[in-house]
C-alpha cells in the first residue's frame, strides 16, 4: 500500500510566520497534491505537481507555494500565515488517472 | 454551477438498511468517479470507483454511474454503525489531468 505521511497531525502558528508543511510518500508516483478542506467549503486544490520541480497552480494558490525538489516530498509554504489560512491540509498522491488519490493523515492548522 | 454536487444531508438510516448516497457532476466528458469515506477528524479513504456505466459491487457497497444523466450513487447495503460518515463522491475529467473535483459531502449517520 502507498503510504503518505505529513509531518505534523496539529499545528499553531502565529500570525506572519512562515509556515512548511510536508508530506512525503513512499511510492514511485509522479502526481502529488494539496488541498484545504474547511466546513462547508469542502476539498479545495491549492497546489499540484506532476514530477521533480514542476508545479501547477490548483482553485485557490493565493498566499502559498510549493517546492518538490525529490519526487517523494513535496511540501507547502505558507508564506506569511494569516488567521483565513486555519484549515485541515491535506496532501495527496495519485498513480495515474485511473486511480484514486491516497491522502495523507492530514495537518489541522491553527494560525492565532 | 459547481463541479460536482452532492446532498449535505444529514442521512439518517436505521442498521440493516440500505443507505443511498447520490452525486451529480456537470462536466460531460468526466471519466473516472470516485467514492470516500471520511471518519470525523480523519483524511478521506478511497472505497470505490467506477469507469463505465452501470453497478460495480465490492461487498455490501455498490457505485452506480450515469453518465447520460451525469450522475454516480453509492448504495450502502445492510449499513452497520461503523458506516456513519461523510461520503465525498470525487470525478475526474481529462481535460483536467489528473486532478479531482470533489463534491463537499454527504453526512451518513446509521442508527443502531
Amino acid at each position: 500500500d502507498v503510504k503518505v505521511t505529513q509531518s505534523s497531525r496539529y499545528l499553531v502558528k502565529r500570525t506572519g510566520e512562515k509556515v512548511f508543511l510536508e508530506c512525503v510518500q513512499d511510492m514511485d508516483h509522479e502526481n502529488m497534491f494539496w488541498y484545504r478542506q474547511d466546513p462547508g467549503l469542502g476539498l479545495r486544490l491549492i497546489y499540484f505537481s506532476y514530477d521533480v520541480k514542476m508545479k501547477e497552480k490548483g482553485d485557490i494558490p493565493e498566499g502559498y507555494s510549493v517546492s518538490r525538489e525529490k519526487k517523494e516530498r513535496f511540501s507547502l509554504i505558507l508564506e506569511s500565515a494569516s488567521t483565513n489560512q486555519t484549515s485541515m491540509y491535506l496532501c495527496a498522491t495519485r498513480q495515474g488517472w485511473q486511480f484514486g488519490y491516497t491522502f495523507g493523515s492530514g495537518t489541522r492548522l491553527t494560525v492565532v | 454551477q459547481k463541479e460536482v454536487e452532492q446532498n449535505s444531508g444529514p442521512l439518517s438510516v436505521p442498521e440493516g438498511a440500505i443507505a443511498s448516497l447520490n452525486c451529480t457532476y456537470s462536466d460531460r466528458v468526466s471519466q473516472s468517479f470516485f467514492w470516500y469515506r471520511q471518519y470525523s477528524g480523519k483524511s478521506p479513504e478511497l472505497i470505490m470507483s467506477i469507469y463505465s456505466n452501470g453497478d460495480k459491487e465490492d461487498g455490501r457497497f455498490t457505485a452506480q454511474l450515469n453518465k447520460a444523466s451525469q450522475y454516480v450513487s453509492l448504495l450502502i447495503r445492510d449499513s452497520q454503525p461503523s458506516d456513519s460518515a461523510t461520503y465525498l463522491c470525487a470525478v475526474n475529467t481529462y481535460n483536467t489531468g489528473n486532478q479531482f473535483y470533489f463534491g463537499t459531502g454527504t453526512s451518513l449517520t446509521v442508527i443502531p
